[in-house]
């Protein structure tokens, strides 16, 4: 299985202000990386896939770089929709497994 | 437009079964490999099992493997997951999710379902 880890847990920010947010691989997945966004009471939305390109209606404060194993979402200048929590997800073809990072919380500083 | 529906959550005693269903729309469902992705209550995402469009193959975290089965009915376009001898480290929302893209390519997960609470307690 594919260990997935994010840092930090917990990131304070101010409106308008940029976060970074982080994604290790405990093995290459080559670009095979996702970033959701999560809300209170909500499904996961999908923000980012093959690592760098946005979905679908994405804003483009949102950015990902990366490949390998080390990830970043960048949030260029938060607004305040931007609160939430973030999961990164490796879908390489093999192993099966999707696993997921423990998320990171974007939180009003 | 495209829609996954969740539904057969509740309550449920420790070793019970449970059978949840997600109906598709919008989509050739036949066409696309389908997720169930839990999460407990304050936790993160826990990804659960996969079915091939085809239904071809299946795989399960291991956390559920042998408790659980994944199966889908393309011709009515639903999946489901059968849970059998829960435990109370199941209480979760159950999401099912749908690949971004179809056939045997392996991708991200969009759209997703608006989950459905399963609780298992005495």
């Amino acid at each position: 299985e594919i260990v997935m880890t994010q840092s930090p847990a917990t990131l304070s920010v101010s409106p308008g202000e940029r976060a970074t947010l982080s994604c290790r691989a405990s093995q290459s997945v080559t670009t095979n990386l996702a970033w959701y966004q999560q809300k209170p009471g909500q499904a996961p939305r999908l923000l980012i896939y093959g690592a760098s390109t946005r979905a679908t209606g994405i804003p483009d404060r949102f950015s990902g770089s990366g490949s390998g194993t080390e990830f970043t979402l960048t949030i260029s200048s938060l607004q305040s929709e931007d609160f939430a929590v973030y999961y990164c997800q490796q879908y390489n073809n093999w192993p099966p497994e999707r696993t997921f990072g423990q998320g990171t919380k974007v939180e009003i500083k | 437009q495209v829609q996954l529906v969740e539904s057969g959550g509740g309550v449920v005693q420790p070793g019970r079964s449970l059978r949840l269903s997600c109906a598709a729309s919008g989509f050739t469902f036949s066409s696309y490999g389908m997720h169930w992705v839990r999460q407990a209550p304050g936790k993160g995402l826990e990804w659960v099992a996969v079915m091939w469009f085809d239904g071809s193959n299946k795989y399960y975290a291991e956390s559920v493997k042998g408790r659980f089965t994944i199966s889908r009915d393309n011709s009515n376009n639903t999946l489901y997951l059968q849970m059998n001898s829960l435990r109370a480290e199941d209480t979760a929302v159950y999401y099912c999710a749908r690949e971004t893209v179809a056939g045997y390519t392996s991708s991200p997960f969009d759209p997703w379902g608006q989950g459905t609470l399963v609780t298992v307690s005495s």
